[in-house]
């Protein structure tokens, strides 16, 4: 079975400061796909990032920075100098070949940044 | 390009009517997957399409609750009768699984509420 967790239910941080969110995953595929999704407090659901599990590679997009990491099967989100419009719940999840592509959320983790 | 376009935004309906959500997917899209958000109980998968014909369909939560995508371009969530438990944000998202690019691509959503 596939599963991911988030432990960090609410983040608050200040402005400016650097906060990471974590993500632990299970499965037993050995080809799997993990994923950042960004929920606003508009609603909807963006996504951010996908990765595939033969590629553990870090990336950087401008302030956001993800490290994947099999040994631990974590998949963690970084946001540099956090600003106010990052302030949203961050959405994790896999999805595997076995498992028929389905995506498997994590339950989220909601980051308030304050000015 | 066009995103996943979902009608009506917003829903209200009395317990026991009919309610009809509808979802058009990113074109070339293969796959469409229908998603109930709660509270309580996080981002459910209801049930999911692909190439029009519905692969998984175990997590709607009741015969009340019924799927079609007659076309590539267009599909409806039906709850009949509805009842206030139905009260929740339906998404609807798109993806081209199997090519190597198995993100989900999400619509505004459909906040539903049931008096």
């Amino acid at each position: 079975a596939q599963k991911v967790t988030q432990a960090q239910t609410e983040i608050s941080v200040v402005e400016k400061e650097d906060v990471t969110l974590d993500c632990v995953y299970e499965t037993r595929d050995t080809t799997y796909y993990l994923f950042w999704y960004k929920q606003p407090p508009s609603g909807e659901l963006v996504f951010l990032i996908r990765r595939n599990s033969f590629d553990e590679q870090n990336e950087i997009s401008g302030r956001y920075s993800w490290n994947f990491q099999k040994s631990t099967s974590s998949f963690n989100f970084t946001i540099t100098a956090s600003q106010v419009v990052d302030s949203a719940v961050y959405f994790c999840a896999l999805s595997t070949q076995g498992g028929s592509e389905k995506l498997v959320f994590g339950k989220g983790t909601k980051l308030t940044v304050n000015p | 390009d066009a995103g996943v376009i979902q009608s009506p935004r917003h829903e209200v309906t009395e317990m026991g009517q009919e309610v009809t959500l509808r979802c058009k997917p990113i074109s070339g899209h293969n796959s469409l997957f229908w998603y109930r958000q709660t509270m309580m109980r996080g981002l459910e998968l209801l049930i999911y399409f692909n190439n029009n014909v519905p692969i998984d369909d175990s997590g709607m939560p009741e015969d009340r609750f019924s799927a079609k995508m007659p076309n590539a371009s267009f599909s409806t969530l039906k709850i009949q009768p509805s009842e206030p438990r139905d009260s929740a944000v339906y998404f609807c998202a798109s993806s081209l699984l199997g090519f190597g690019s198995p993100e989900q691509y999400f619509g505004p959503g459909t906040r539903l509420t049931v008096t």
